[in-house]
């Protein structure tokens, strides 16, 4: 158990709707990452959150979203979504202690299905 | 910019067998390596990090040494077990202060009894 949860487990949708995906981080850990999972890319950096504000974009579309509250936890928001769009989502949460800097804890991840 | 490549899966190896996936990534500085492991229907589990040119990581009888040379972290196991299937994920993190993990396609290990 890495520490690092992640709800809901699957979800399954349809075109154009919008769907919130909730992550909450190791306790301490300040930086937050979503990634997306798929077939035909791979694993790839979304978008990163550190303390509440947005710290690095990736290959993020602009019909998605995230934001990370007070308590350090984030969502991230997909909407109008398209058959593309199914995918694993993994969050993760970085420890930023000495020797361990770089380390990235992974949840267990979203299944999004959008039919 | 930075990117990871790795050897194309599917691997399958009998068990006891020697295990190595390759892995090499085109990065400007000194990046830290990583490889993860994803077991079915799990998410991704670090199973070692090397941060330095020459540092050799090891975990679980996994090990890879970063070779800057060769801009190569191959992942060697002498001894491979059923419960050793997965998918491996090699993955860099540059040099900038964001923290954002740069993986490899995956290679599927498939070890059979």
């Amino acid at each position: 158990d890495s520490g690092v949860t992640q709800t809901p487990k699957h979800l399954i949708t349809a075109t154009g709707q919008r769907v919130t995906l909730r992550c909450s981080p190791r306790s301490g850990d300040l930086s937050v990452y979503w990634y997306q999972q798929s077939l035909d890319q791979g694993l790839q950096f979304l978008i990163q959150y550190y303390n509440g504000e947005e710290r690095a974009k990736g290959n993020i579309l602009e019909r998605f979203s995230a934001q990370q509250f007070p308590d350090l936890h984030s969502e991230l928001n997909l909407s109008s979504l398209e058959l593309g769009d199914s995918a694993l989502y993994f969050c993760a949460s970085r420890a930023h202690t000495s020797g361990r800097d770089n380390e990235q804890f992974f949840g267990p991840g979203t299944r999004l299905t959008v039919l | 910019g930075n990117s990871v490549t790795q050897m194309e899966g599917p691997v399958t190896l009998s068990e006891e067998a020697f295990l190595t996936i390759n892995c090499t990534y085109t990065a400007t500085g000194y990046p830290s390596l990583f490889w993860y492991v994803q077991y079915p229907g799990e998410g991704l589990q670090l199973l070692l990090k090397a941060t330095k040119a020459d540092d050799k990581g090891s975990n679980k009888g996994f090990e890879a040494t970063y070779r800057k040379e060769t801009t190569s972290f191959h992942l060697e196991k002498g001894s491979v077990q059923v419960s050793d299937s997965a998918v491996y994920f090699c993955a860099l993190h540059g040099s900038s202060n964001t923290g954002k993990l740069i993986f490899g396609q995956g290679t599927t290990l498939q070890v059979k009894p």
